[in-house]
């Protein structure tokens, strides 16, 4: 299974742009990435998934590096709503898809 | 669409004990996986079900732990003899499959049952 390595935490202010990174090295060519998010005692959100090209949607955008060794999940304006951890995740193609998530990025929105 | 729906939400038990917890996944949806989660880390895949079939599982589900999925709707996740390291949140999602091994649809996760074994 693809290993996921991201940043243990990152602060932004509202309504600034938000930029959080993942390294994904390991990850095979036909393995999606999937981006999720969780708020306290609920289950993760599904934020964004994307192969080789950047992806859009109107939750949030995904860069992936021409390598595919690392994305970034952005958004574009944070509110205080958008404070969450943050889980970059691959789902393995020799497997039935299960997610395999890494520790995560907490983010903290300062008003 | 009402979601993935998991009951109970919480549950407290005392060690030894036998705990069930039952995830409805989204109607239409044919694949179903539960997950385990510890403070502080993120969720651990335990097992797949692809319509009523397990067809994956994980090291970590050790022999006091069975799933099912009857007819293809509903799972249940038991927990025997629970012990103080059952102690997670237990996360159930669902997806609709198309392809044997696909890496693009969405999974979508339910509330999640927190067991808290005393």
């Amino acid at each position: 299974d693809a290993k996921t390595t991201q940043p243990n935490s990152m602060e932004s202010n509202e309504e600034e742009p938000v930029h959080l990174p993942c390294n994904h090295s390991t990850i095979s060519g036909t393995d999606y990435i999937h981006w999720y998010r969780q708020l306290p005692s609920q289950g993760p959100e599904y934020v964004i998934h994307g192969l080789t090209s950047n992806v859009n949607n109107r939750m949030a955008s995904l860069a992936i590096a021409e390598d595919r060794k690392s994305s970034t999940l952005i958004l574009h304006r944070a509110t205080l709503r958008d404070a969450a951890v943050y889980y970059c995740t691959s789902r393995s193609g020799t497997s039935y898809g299960k997610l395999t998530f890494g520790q995560g990025t907490i983010l903290t929105v300062h008003p | 669409d009402t979601g993935v729906s998991q009951n109970p939400r919480h549950k407290i038990t005392k060690r030894g004990q036998n705990v069930t917890f039952r995830c409805d996944p989204i109607s239409e949806h044919n694949r179903l996986y539960w997950y385990r989660q510890t403070l502080g880390q993120g969720p651990e895949f335990l097992t797949y079900f692809q319509n009523e079939a397990q067809l994956e599982k994980s090291r970590l589900l050790s022999d006091r732990f069975s799933a099912e999925r009857p007819k293809g709707s509903f799972s249940t996740l038991e927990i025997q003899r629970t012990e103080q390291g059952d102690s997670a949140m237990y996360l159930c999602a669902s997806s609709i499959g198309t392809s044997g091994r696909s890496t693009q649809e969405t999974q979508y996760f339910g509330p999640g049952t927190r067991l808290l074994v005393l």
